[in-house]
């Protein structure tokens, strides 16, 4: 079975700063990661995704990531927050095997406050 | 391109009526269909998926139920609101993993608040 836990629901920073948002996954399968962004009232828009091959895995908005195997880990990032990077961020887990349904396991989310 | 929409965006309802969420996908054939609901504060909580039509699985026992009458076409039911069924819900696709050498992502439509009163 594979989960998701993303470590503290909620995390502020001062703008300029940087952002850290973490997540570890389990999953006895080589795990595909995708990280989600939200903003209030609105649907889901993926920031970026791991499937295989390189790392650290860059994304939209200046946001990057770093699948860690060994810490079962896939943190997201960005050097300097800025105000408009305030909402909610899920982490998500799946896995390409015969059977799957493309189904996404996500973590509860991480509210990000930027202050000025 | 492909796009994902949602209606009602939002939707007050007495509990007890019935409910009729309707979710269409364009530019895209055979997509794997998925409803979530997204309760205060909560994350994401799968109730739905469809890997073709006619073809539902159940996620929870709950309320609610899903057709998927046409291949573009997802739509959540309930014959009796309840309180509970308050929250946002959201609809997603992806293509089909199979055939595929990597895992496509979910692409998300806008959401439906449903206040049940």
């Amino acid at each position: 079975a594979q989960s998701v836990t993303q470590l503290g629901s909620h995390v502020s920073v001062s703008e300029g700063a940087l952002v850290l948002l973490r997540c570890n996954y389990s999953s006895s399968v080589p795990p595909y990661l995708f990280w989600y962004v939200q903003y209030p009232n609105q649907g889901l828009q993926l920031l970026l995704k791991y499937t295989t091959g390189a790392t650290l895995v860059k994304g939209i908005n200046g946001f990057e990531a770093e699948f860690k195997k060994s810490e079962t880990s896939f943190h997201l990032t960005k050097p300097s927050a800025h105000m408009s990077d305030a909402a909610e961020y899920f982490c998500a887990v799946s896995h390409l095997r015969p059977g799957n349904t493309g189904k996404l396991i996500f973590g509860q989310g991480t509210t990000l406050q930027v202050k000025p | 391109s492909q796009t994902i929409h949602q209606w009602p965006a939002t939707l007050v309802q007495p509990v007890g009526s019935p409910l009729s969420l309707e979710c269409t996908v364009e530019g895209t054939s055979n997509p794997n269909l998925y409803w979530y609901r997204q309760a205060a504060g909560r994350g994401l909580q799968l109730l739905f998926y469809s890997v073709g039509i006619g073809q539902i699985s159940s996620e929870v026992p709950q309320n609610l139920s899903a057709s998927r009458p046409q291949d573009r076409q997802f739509i959540l039911s309930s014959k009796k609101l309840l309180l509970s069924d308050s929250g946002f819900y959201l609809c997603a696709w992806s293509v089909p993993a199979s055939g595929r050498s990597t895992m496509s992502e979910q692409f998300f439509g806008p959401g439906t608040r449903l206040t049940v009163l």
